[in-house]
């Protein structure tokens, strides 16, 4: 157990709908990185966010949206879902800004119908 | 941007067989992590290894930083080894984010 927790584990739904997913870091750590992975893409960095600001971007859609909160826990918002859009989304924390190991849930797996 | 690549992208063995996993990277890096994805999807991290060489049971890694690769070595393959074995760096001077390779796809027989 990474310690890293997300939610919800699997999720199906509709093209066209919006869906949004969660995650809790360790305990202490302050940022927090969302991931893609699809079968034809690869492990993808999406976002980073460091104590509530938002650090880096990466492949984001302009349809995804995420924010970190005073908790520090994080949300990935993927709105105007389309079938390409089916991946496994993971979220990391690590305890620091700028380097340092990364600790990854167990992903959040979505299928687009 | 840097590219990472691993090698081979396919290994089968049979248990018990020690074998080798290369990972190749185009620029400088501030960290490197080796991580083993199960079957069921899981993410789990093996070494955090910016340089140096560390063992963890019988698996082992070594970074040579100055050449830019890495090495994870699985010695006595088991069953439970079976899974996808990823390499990510940090760039150096680059934003706090790892680049994956794109795996190395192992098979353990029994």
């Amino acid at each position: 157990d990474s310690g890293v927790t997300q939610t919800p584990k699997h999720l199906i739904t509709a093209t066209g709908q919006r869906v949004t997913l969660r995650c809790s870091p360790r305990s202490g750590d302050l940022s927090v990185y969302w991931y893609q992975q699809s079968l034809d893409q690869g492990l993808q960095f999406l976002i980073h966010y460091y104590n509530g600001e938002e650090r880096a971007k990466g492949n984001i859609l302009e349809r995804f949206s995420a924010q970190q909160f005073p908790d520090l826990h994080s949300e990935l918002n993927l709105s105007s879902l389309e079938l390409g859009d089916s991946a496994l989304y993971f979220c990391a924390s690590s305890v620091a800004r700028y380097t340092g190991e990364l600790f990854f849930g167990e992903g959040s797996r979505l299928t687009v119908l | 941007g840097i590219q990472v690549e691993q090698s081979p992208p396919d290994l089968i063995l049979q248990e018990g067989a020690n074998s080798t996993l290369r990972c190749n990277f185009s620029d400088s890096v501030n960290n490197l992590q080796w991580f083993h994805q199960n079957p069921w999807g899981q993410l789990i991290n093996l070494f955090y290894i910016p340089s140096g060489t560390k063992q963890n049971g019988r698996l082992s890694a070594t970074t040579v930083a100055t050449e830019r690769y890495s090495l994870l070595y699985i010695s006595s393959s088991q069953t439970t080894d079976s899974g996808v074995y990823f390499c990510a760096v940090q760039p150096s001077g680059g934003y706090n984010k790892l680049i994956f390779g794109a795996g190395t796809r192992l098979a353990v027989h029994p």
